[in-house]
């Protein structure tokens, strides 16, 4: 059964501090992992989205890591502000052929403070 | 360009009610997903539909249904609703398989059942 798991589920961090969430996945076969940042009652928003081959890709103060051989992927975020609190949300997809299907971690809950 | 919008924001419908969700993703995707959001479970997968047909579908009962038209638009229905089915909906869209390309969400429909 394809799993996405995510630690912590809540961190609360003083501004200005840093972070890293954790993603864990057993998909297969695995296409792609994204990390999405969704605030309090809005939709998802994508920040990264990486394949097989990428170990690692940058958006602004955001960088996920993947490592495809343990199957774990990292969301480091620099300098945190206010607005950086939301809950993010690790995304595996698996294609076979003509289906695709995204399995989504239940998040980790990131409140920034000052 | 304008984004994924669902309609209605909000929604309060009493239990054996149905309910019809509306999804009008950006110009020129042609796939749309919907997912239901709840705190304990996270994001969970409803259908895909791509070019008017269901390509995908997941482990929901058959009160939760959903059509697209030539336009992409895209409804869900929920027959016969029950308290558990209060959620935020969410739908994507995408160019093509959602796993193959980004998917964009919209805002959601917050929908309570009492």
């Amino acid at each position: 059964k394809n799993q996405v798991e995510q630690s912590p589920q809540s961190l609360i961090i003083l501004e200005g501090k840093n972070c890293t969430l954790q993603c864990n996945y057993t998909v297969s076969p695995f296409s792609n992992l994204r990390w999405y940042k969704q605030d309090t009652g809005r939709g998802p928003v994508s920040l990264t989205i990486m394949t097989f081959s990428e170990n690692t890709k940058s958006n602004g103060r955001y960088t996920a890591t993947l490592d495809a051989d343990t199957k774990q992927s990292s969301l480091h975020i620099t300098a945190s502000q206010l607005s950086d609190s939301a809950s993010y949300i690790c995304v595996v997809s698996a294609n076979t052929g003509t289906a695709s299907k995204l399995t989504f971690g239940t998040g980790t809950r990131l409140q920034v403070t000052l | 360009k304008a984004g994924v919008t669902q309609t209605p924001r909000y929604l309060i419908k009493t239990r054996g009610q149905q309910v019809t969700l509306s999804c009008s993703p950006i110009s020129g995707h042609r796939s749309v997903s919907w997912y239901q959001q709840t705190p304990g479970q996270g994001l969970q997968f409803l259908f895909e539909y791509f070019s008017e047909t269901q390509r995908n579908k997941g482990n929901f009962p058959g009160r939760f249904s959903g059509r697209q038209f030539s336009n992409s638009r895209s409804e869900m229905n929920v027959s016969t609703l029950e308290l558990g089915d209060s959620a935020l909906y969410l739908c994507a869209s995408s160019l093509a398989k959602p796993g193959w390309s980004e998917a964009f969400f919209g805002q959601g429909t917050r929908l309570t059942v009492v």
